[in-house]
């Protein structure tokens, strides 16, 4: 049972653009964490926001939590080549014993 | 993530062979996670271990695979009589307690071909 939705599925837009990636889910998350995956390597966190209503910007990017704690957002402000990649969001089970992982946002930054 | 080390990166089997899969947490790290990926796509959950004891399998089919986390040495997913639809990335991840917001470390997986 897949309980995080991610969209867009797949994103190709042009250098200097901005873009948003949204992560749903019907359930509630004691937090929600970001990672990014590269070809061939295991993903890397990006961020974790823990509080409904959370805003976390990590230079370019801006995450945020949904007050529910059921959805998040990750927002790109100016793509750059270097943001290509899988992007991903997980969340954590209030039960605290497993991570589930979105459908993914593959994302492709043209020069 | 270069700490979660996995082995093999590419495991070649035939159907109906076994697959073994390694994997060593970061020093530190008990609490050890497996996923399974296929292209394009999410990370599907499949069990969680600690030293020497499963917490959670719940993702993980019942019959053919088997994991387990010893209290010395990696941890190890194994798949016997594997067949075509086993074919995808195997990640683990470790993290050094439970549900407190911890990231997840993870390695650089195990891409398994049944052939």
């Amino acid at each position: 049972t897949q309980l995080l939705e991610q969209s867009p599925q797949f994103l190709s837009i042009q250098e200097g653009e901005n873009l948003t990636v949204y992560c749903n889910s019907s359930s509630v998350f004691s937090s929600l964490q970001w990672y990014r995956q590269e070809p061939g390597e295991g993903p890397v966190l990006l961020v974790t926001v823990v509080t409904g209503g959370e805003v976390k910007k990590l230079k370019r990017l801006t995450f945020q939590f949904g007050d529910a704690r059921k959805d998040s957002s990750l927002h790109i402000t100016a793509a750059q080549p270097g943001d290509t990649g899988l992007y991903l969001c997980a969340g954590l089970t209030l039960t605290g014993n497993q991570f589930y992982f979105g459908t993914g946002t593959s994302l492709t930054v043209i020069p | 993530n270069a700490g979660v080390m996995q082995n093999p990166r590419h495991l070649v089997r035939r159907r109906g062979q076994e697959a073994r899969l390694r994997c060593s947490p970061m020093k530190g790290h008990s609490h050890v996670y497996w996923y399974r990926q296929l292209p394009e796509e999410g990370l599907k959950f499949m069990v969680y271990l600690q030293k020497e004891n499963i917490i959670d399998e719940s993702g993980m089919p019942k019959e053919r695979f088997s994991a387990e986390f010893p209290k010395e040495g990696p941890s190890i997913l194994r798949i016997q009589q594997v067949v075509r639809g086993d074919s995808a990335a195997y990640f683990c991840a470790s993290s050094p307690r439970q549900g407190d917001n911890s990231p997840l470390h993870f390695g650089n997986g195990t891409r398994l071909t049944v052939t």
